[in-house]
């Protein structure tokens, strides 16, 4: 079945830099790609997805590129916060059945 | 409009003992699904709903178990409680499809004592 891998699961950055969260999946007919933010004691948010017919979406710091030969799609956080410290997950989906989920990134800002 | 809600938000339970979670989804989503989430673990996916019906099943025994209503109301259940089933419950609803975009209420923070 389908399976996502992502990496790295902690990622630490000075304030101010960019972080980037890389995720593979092996199913090709995968076509929904999110992301979601989840900070402590919280629900996951969604923050941004791509689907299979775009190679890259941006939206404000936040960005999603997707490269679908060698099945893979990352997120890049540009002028990092703060308030950007928070665990990240990626899924993916072929649309009909459940999102399959990687473990997720511990994304730490350091002052 | 409003988001998911999940009720309640906390909950002790002694093992042993049945629990019953609820989620209302954002209004007019008809695909109700249900996550596990231990303490460094990622998002494990219990079951999802849609008109009623069970329309996908994780890897969890049959001891959890849900239901969704006609205005797409779900719970999920747990019967016979044990020490593991401590974690974060939460609910997600999507507007058709589970394998779309899919919003996340708050969760329910299960302990079991």
């Amino acid at each position: 079945g389908e399976n996502v891998e992502q990496h790295p699961s902690t990622l630490s950055v000075q304030e101010g830099d960019s972080a980037v969260i890389k995720c593979t999946y092996s199913d090709s007919a995968s076509n929904y790609f999110p992301w979601y933010k989840q900070e402590l004691g919280k629900g996951p948010q969604l923050i941004i997805d791509i689907r299979s017919n775009v190679g890259e979406k941006k939206d404000q710091r936040i960005a999603v590129t997707l490269n679908k030969t060698a099945k893979h799609f990352s997120l890049h956080i540009t002028e990092t916060q703060p308030e950007d410290s928070a665990v990240y997950f990626c899924a993916a989906s072929s649309g009909n059945y459940q999102l399959i989920w990687g473990a997720g990134t511990k994304l730490i800002i350091k002052p | 409009k409003a988001g998911v809600t999940q009720t309640p938000r906390y909950l002790i339970k002694t093992r042993g003992q049945q629990v019953t979670l609820s989620c209302s989804p954002i209004s007019g989503h008809r695909s109700v699904s249900w996550y596990q989430q231990t303490p460094g673990q990622g998002l494990q996916f219990l079951f999802e709903y849609f008109s009623e019906t069970q329309r996908n099943k994780g890897n969890f025994p049959g001891r959890f178990s849900g239901r969704q209503f006609s205005n797409s109301r779900s719970e999920m259940n747990v019967s016979t409680l044990e020490l593991g089933d401590s974690a974060l419950y939460l609910c997600a609803s999507s507007l058709d499809r589970a394998g779309t975009e899919a919003f996340f209420g708050q969760g329910t923070r299960l302990t079991v004592v």
